[in-house]
């Protein structure tokens, strides 16, 4: 049971490259998340799904796009990178019902230059 | 709206001293979970404790104990005889039992130091 694996662990781009974020969950979760978190700050809200083909903004959705083609895969798509990306991207999924909690990924460290 | 406040940024204590870190939160909905993650140097979240708004029951574990107060919407932390494995930033997050999301709002972190 593999839980959320989150690949790359580490990357760098320059500004104007795209790139793509995976996520991946084994538990069948219905619910999938994708949050940044900037130095010295909390974690906020990117985007979110409720299952697959069904996802919506968050927070701070401005630059990116998603994707929920299946229950396990939640992909983040940067369009055009800025140095503003630069951060800490966490995935996480939980399953319909909160007292059931969230499983997180280890995180992918973006560093855009 | 939903609302997140860890007023210490960072703490450093001596080992073996007691630290509490607090947690205040703001929400209009009736049923919410309130939660607190620990994120070592190595970065992932580690979840530590999940608190529903019904249960005010206060929780120890270990070297661990929670203090959920409704009264004065905070849910606060507290580590006995800190160790220098317990350093690490600690968030306080909040997420309401709704329609939607129900995404986690995070504070923005305590980062705690224990001096050796």
């Amino acid at each position: 049971n593999a839980g959320v694996t989150q690949t790359p662990k580490f990357r760098i781009l320059k500004i104007g490259q795209s790139m793509t974020l995976q996520c991946a969950q084994d538990m069948n979760h219905n619910y999938m998340y994708w949050y940044r978190q900037d130095p010295g700050m909390g974690l906020k809200l990117i985007y979110y799904s409720v299952g697959a083909g069904i996802t919506d903004k968050g927070e701070v959705p401005n630059g990116y796009n998603v994707s929920r083609s299946t229950t396990e895969d939640f992909p983040l798509r940067l369009e055009l990178a800025a140095p503003s990306q630069t951060s800490v991207y966490f995935c996480a999924s939980r399953r319909t019902g909160i007292v059931y909690g969230y499983t997180f990924g280890s995180g992918t460290r973006l560093t855009v230059v | 709206a939903q609302k997140v406040t860890q007023a210490q940024t960072e703490i450093s204590v001596v080992e073996k001293e007691d630290v509490t870190l607090d947690c205040v939160y703001e929400t209009r909905d009736t049923t919410y979970y309130l939660f607190w993650y620990k994120q070592p140097p190595s970065g992932e979240l580690v979840f530590l404790i999940r608190r529903n708004s019904f249960d005010e029951q206060n929780e120890i574990s270990g070297r661990y104990s929670w203090n959920f107060q409704k009264s004065t919407s905070s849910f606060n932390f507290t580590i006995t005889a800190s160790q220098v494995v317990d350093s690490a930033v600690y968030f306080c997050a909040l997420s309401p039992d709704q329609t939607g999301a129900n995404n986690l709002f995070f504070g923005t972190g305590t980062r705690l130091t224990v001096i050796p």
